[in-house]
Parts: structure tokens; sequence; C-alpha cells
């Protein structure tokens, strides 16, 4: 596609339910990137793919939180058991490189969690 | 670990002025910063790219500059207009993280 797309832009869930977002980057970029932006904290670095591993997990909030990446394309970032503290905007991002490649960014899906 | 400043949090200028937004980092190995800008409820848009040789990038009315030695970058904004309110957003690229980010600067040009 012409750019990321995520998908849903909207998701509201309850407290305990489990939810996926996806993210389909821009096709041909090897790096994929998450992050989460809050009302008030900014925008923090969750997890990057390059290819379908991700080496470093560390910036993942909890382990509620995955994500993997299939074919070196979609990705879905998976959280279980929501908490009403996950509410925030998910963003999505691809790039060509990871070290000093420009990255481009999806719309976003915001979830609330009631 | 790499932390990301801006200053100001917010700005409010008349149409037609020129401006500057200022972005600080306090690790000097980066391998690029990004200057973005995202408007309300919407995602980034990235505007510039300055890799870490460089000194500068220009597109349009926007002139990025990078001094790595003293930890900033400055977002140059000529003849503001009404439609670039927005929030900009400075990331630098280093380490093991990929971007962080600053909190932004709130941008309101007035007609």
């Amino acid at each position: 596609g012409a750019g990321v797309s995520q998908s849903p832009s909207n998701k509201v869930t309850e407290k305990g339910k489990d939810v996926e977002l996806r993210c389909d980057p821009i096709s041909g970029h090897t790096a994929l990137y998450w992050y989460r932006q809050s009302l008030g904290q900014g925008l923090e670095f969750l997890i990057y793919f390059q290819g379908n591993s991700a080496p470093d997990k560390s910036g993942l909030p909890s382990d509620r939180f995955s994500a993997e990446r299939t074919g070196g394309s979609v990705s879905t970032l998976t959280i279980q058991r929501t908490q009403q503290e996950d509410s925030a905007v998910y963003l999505c991002a691809s790039s060509l490189a990871i070290w000093g490649g420009e990255q481009f960014f999806g719309p976003g899906t915001r979830l609330t969690v009631l | 670990k790499q932390e990301v400043t801006q200053i100001p949090a917010a700005l409010s200028v008349p149409e037609g002025e020129n401006l500057v937004l200022n972005c600080s980092f306090t690790d000097s190995a980066i391998y690029n910063l990004q200057w973005f800008r995202q408007d309300p409820g919407k995602g980034l848009t990235s505007l510039l790219l300055i890799q870490s040789s460089q000194r500068e990038q220009t597109s349009g009315r926007l002139n990025a500059s990078l001094d790595k030695s003293s930890g900033r970058s400055t977002l140059y904004i000529a003849a503001s207009q009404p439609g670039d309110s927005a929030t900009y957003l400075c990331a630098a690229s280093s380490g093991n993280t990929p971007l962080v980010f600053g909190k932004g600067t709130r941008l309101s040009v007035i007609a």
C-alpha cells in the first residue's frame, strides 16, 4: 500500500479482555516498530522488528504485551487481560532500515479499556 | 539512556512570523534525528530527517539543523501559516532504541 495502515482505528474493550492490534507496513520495509502514546505521557517505544525477528522486548510494559510479525510484513500487537492503564493510542511505523532509516507512521489505534 | 527535551511546550504566533522550535538530546551518539508533525487525533507525519553526518535539511519553508556536539536541533519555520498549527515532535535514534521522542511543541498560528 501507499502508507502504513493500522486496524482497528478505534477499539473499546472491557477490563480483562484480550485485544489484538494490527499493523500493515509499507511494502518493502524490513523494519517495523510499535509505539504507545498516552495522554500526557508522550510517545513511548515498545518494540521493533527486523524482518520477523524482535531482538529486544524490554520495552514492552508488561508480560501481558506480546507482538509478532509474519512473512516480513503484517505485525500484530496483543494485549492480554487488558487494564485501564493500557488505554492509549498505539502507533505503528516502518522504515527501510533499522538504524538511520526514516520512519513512517500509521494513523494509530485508539484503545479504550473500560 | 537518551532523553529528548523540547522547548517551548506551547507557542502561539501571528500568521507570517518566522519561528524556531528547539530540541535537545542528552546522548550525542545518534544515528539520526527526525522531526514530525502531529495533528489532533492523527498519526505522525515525517517532516525532515537529519542523518548524524549532516548539519541541516530543508523542505519548503522548513529547515532543520543538527549540532551533535551541543546536543541540539532546531526546526525553523518561515512565514508561518494557520495550516502550520499542530504539535511538532523531534525524535533521536541512538543506542538500542530506534526513536526516543520529546514531548512536543504545540504550535498555534493565528490568522
